[in-house]
């Protein structure tokens, strides 16, 4: 079981927007910067968002994150059938000196 | 353009020791604040941090493999080597190596699959 909660699945349909959420505790989000991985399937995992709210090059502005206390939420707006895939928040944990991964959120498209 | 590739053998007895090498290109592992980390991921389950190693030879593990895991580098080479001990068909997974230059892990390689089997 993940030190990091995420939600096992989430749904909603194209175009609408969707939040995926990741708690955790003082010594891992509550003080340490969150990202936020897209993992589409079968292939290699994709960073999307750093720095809680930062975007790569290249990611689109449908992706947003946010960070409040212990907890941090990827958004979705405009969601897309291609959106489909797993998404895993990651944070380092002060105290283990680990960094961590959530259990990952399954995205469906409807 | 940053690039990874792992690399190592695709099937290991258990007991025996696994050696995995990530060679990248497009990015600087003398670099102050850079550093590449190995994540697993066992079929069908989530992503698991397993070590990771800084451009000042700093290295942290993961607390549950800690006593398994050994990660070293040869920035000569643009290299980064893992190697996990008495290796068990728990440990089936594909192996993964990335940067980081953020926060998070920047970019990432195609993976290998490693199962233990007998």
């Amino acid at each position: 079981q993940s030190v990091l909660t995420q939600p096992p699945s989430v749904s909603a349909a194209p175009g609408q927007r969707v939040t995926i959420s990741c708690s955790g505790s003082t010594s891992n989000i509550g003080n340490n910067y969150v990202s936020w991985y897209q993992q589409l399937p079968g292939t290699a995992p994709k960073l999307l968002i750093y720095d809680n709210n930062k975007r790569p090059s290249g990611i689109p502005d449908r992706f947003s994150g946010s960070k409040s206390g212990t907890s941090a939420t990827l958004g979705i707006t405009g969601l897309q059938t291609g959106d489909e895939a797993d998404y895993y928040c990651g944070t380092w944990d002060s105290s283990l000196s680990a960094a961590l991964f959530g259990g990952g959120t399954k995205l469906t498209v409807l | 353009q940053i690039t990874l590739k792992e690399s190592g053998p695709t099937l290991v007895k258990p007991t025996q020791t696994l050696t995995l090498t990530c060679t990248f290109s497009g990015f600087s592992l003398t670099a102050s604040g850079v550093g590449v980390g190995w994540i697993r991921q066992p079929p069908g389950k989530a992503l698991e941090w397993l070590a990771l190693i800084y451009w000042n030879d700093g290295k942290r593990y993961s607390p549950s493999l800690k006593s398994r895991l050994t990660i070293t580098k040869d920035t000569s080479k643009n290299q980064v080597v893992l190697t996990m001990t008495n290796m068990d068909p728990v440990d089936t997974g594909t192996y993964y190596c990335a940067p980081t230059v953020t926060s998070g892990f920047d970019y990432w390689g195609q993976g290998t699959l490693v199962t233990v089997s007998s």
